[in-house]
């Protein structure tokens, strides 16, 4: 089974701190995606990576930043954590390779994120 | 860019029932995922259905793409089989982003 984790289930952090968060996979998949979840939004795509050191913006990238120095590895920053990044985060990650993104994707635990 | 309905919005039941949560979608999609959002917020696959039929144990999903939409069918429904289902489909081009609907939210009572 494939099998996503993350860092922490619940985070509460204060303004302006600089938050991580980490998500790992352990099925060698080349995709790696970072999306919040609000009420009345629904999923939101934040950074996806499709290799090591690779990076690119979704809908709404800005107060965040990713890194992926490892393929198993994706995380999400906050540089100056705000109260409008209180939310859910998911992790997910698939598998296609050579840049193609339309594959299954899993989803880890989540992390819900507290801003005070 | 493609949009993603799903009906019904709310829906309760009571155990051992059946249900039929529906997704349409706007535009042609070759990629279709249900997931079932449990009320600690995981997202758990359940099909990954482009087109045809699946089935896996008490769940079924069609999708008939020619028509844009797909069926996630839940017979005899346990409590556990509460929470939030989602469809996904990915949109134009090759971002990897994945179009959730808004959701059905089941709720089965014992």
């Amino acid at each position: 089974d494939v099998k996503v984790t993350q860092s922490s289930r619940y985070l509460v952090k204060r303004t302006g701190e600089k938050v991580f968060l980490e998500c790992v996979q352990d099925m060698d998949h080349e995709n790696m995606f970072w999306y919040r979840q609000d009420p009345g939004l629904g999923l939101r795509l934040i950074y996806f990576s499709y290799d090591v050191k690779m990076k690119e913006k979704g809908d709404i990238p800005e107060g965040y930043s990713v890194s992926r120095e490892k393929k198993e590895r994706f995380s999400l920053i906050l540089e100056s954590a705000s109260t409008n990044q209180t939310s859910m985060y998911l992790c997910a990650s698939s598998l296609l390779a050579g840049g193609q993104l339309k594959d299954t994707q899993y989803f880890g635990p989540g992390t819900r994120l507290t801003v005070l | 860019g493609i949009q993603v309905e799903q009906s019904p919005p709310d829906l309760i039941l009571q155990e051992g029932a059946n249900s039929t949560l529906r997704c349409n979608f706007s535009d042609s999609v070759n990629n279709l995922q249900w997931f079932h959002q449990n009320p600690w917020g995981q997202l758990i696959n359940l099909f990954y259905i482009p087109s045809g039929t699946k089935q896996n144990g008490r769940l079924s999903a069609t999708t008939v793409a020619t028509e844009r939409y797909s069926l996630l069918y839940i017979s005899s429904s346990q409590t556990t089989d509460s929470g939030v289902y989602f469809c996904a489909v990915y949109g134009s081009g090759n971002t990897g982003k994945l179009i959730f609907g808004q959701g059905t939210t089941l709720q089965v009572k014992p």
